[in-house]
C-alpha cells in the first residue's frame, strides 16, 4: 500500500505477556519513529530511526521497550511483561530524510495498534 | 515552560464561524513548524506546514512568529467536517529529526 501499515490493529494480552507490534514505513522512507498516545493524551515519542545510523532510543520509558529496525525497513517495537500502563494505542509515523535541509520532512502516520493489558 | 503548548480547549463554534489556534513552542533553536489534525481515536494527519512569511491553503492560514515563539493556525468558514483535535508540532532543534508535538485544540464545529 502507499502509506504506513501497522499490524496488528489492536491487541488485547494479560499482564506479564511479551507483545510485537509491526511498523511497515512507506517506500523509500528512511526515517522512522514509534509513538505511544495515552487516552486523552499527546504523542509520546519513543524511538526514532534513521536510514544505518544508530537508533534514538531516549524516549523509551523502561528496559522493557525495545525495537528493531531491519534491512532500514519493516521495524517492530517489543514490550516485554507488559504492564496495564503499558496500555496506550502505538503509532508509527515515517518520513523522507530530512538531515541537511533546513525543514524536517512532514511524518506520515499509520493507523496505529491499540493495546489493552488486563 | 513546556516544550510545546496549546490551548486544550474545547473550542464549539458555529458552521461558518472563524476560528483561531495558538501555539507556543519554548526552543528558540527549533525550525521547522506543523499543524496536524487528528480525528477521534485516528491517527495523526499533517495539515499544513507552516513557513516563515505565513502560508494559506484554502480556508486554513498558518502564521509563525519568531520572536515570540509563537505559531497561529486560522480555520474561515468553518464546516462539520473541521470538526477534530488540532495538533502543533516542532521540531526539537535546528538539525533534528525529532519532532514535538502539542497536546492539541479540540474543535467541534457545530450545525
Amino acid at each position: 500500500g502507499a502509506g504506513v501499515s501497522q499490524s496488528p490493529s489492536n491487541k488485547v494480552t494479560e499482564k506479564g505477556k511479551d507483545v510485537e507490534l509491526r511498523c511497515d514505513p512507506i517506500s523509500g522512507h528512511t526515517a522512522l519513529y514509534w509513538y505511544r498516545q495515552s487516552l486523552g493524551q499527546g504523542l509520546e515519542f519513543l524511538i526514532y530511526f534513521q536510514g544505518n545510523s544508530a537508533p534514538d532510543k531516549s524516549g523509551l520509558p523502561s528496559d522493557r521497550f525495545s525495537a528493531e529496525r531491519t534491512g532500514g525497513s519493516v521495524s517492530t517495537l517489543t514490550i516485554q511483561r507488559t504492564q496495564q500502563e503499558d496500555s496506550a494505542v502505538y503509532l508509527c509515523a515515517s518520513s523522507l530524510d530530512g538531515r541537511g535541509r533546513n525543514s524536517n520532512q512532514p511524518q506520515h502516520f499509520g493507523d496505529g495498534t491499540r493495546l489493552s493489558i488486563l | 515552560r513546556k516544550e510545546v503548548e496549546q490551548d486544550p480547549g474545547p473550542f464549539n463554534v458555529p458552521e461558518g464561524a472563524t476560528v483561531a489556534f495558538n501555539c507556543t513552542y519554548s526552543n528558540s533553536a527549533s525550525q521547522s513548524f506543523f499543524w496536524y489534525r487528528q480525528d477521534c481515536r485516528k491517527e495523526p494527519k499533517l495539515l499544513m506546514s507552516v513557513y516563515s512569511s505565513g502560508n494559506e491553503d484554502g480556508r486554513f492560514t498558518a502564521q509563525l512568529n519568531r520572536a515570540s515563539q509563537y505559531i497561529s493556525l486560522l480555520i474561515r468558514d468553518s464546516k462539520l467536517s473541521d470538526s477534530a483535535t488540532y495538533l502543533c508540532v516542532v521540531n526539537k532543534m535546528s538539525g533534528s529529526e525529532k519532532l514535538v508535538f502539542g497536546k492539541g485544540t479540540k474543535l467541534t464545529v457545530n450545525p
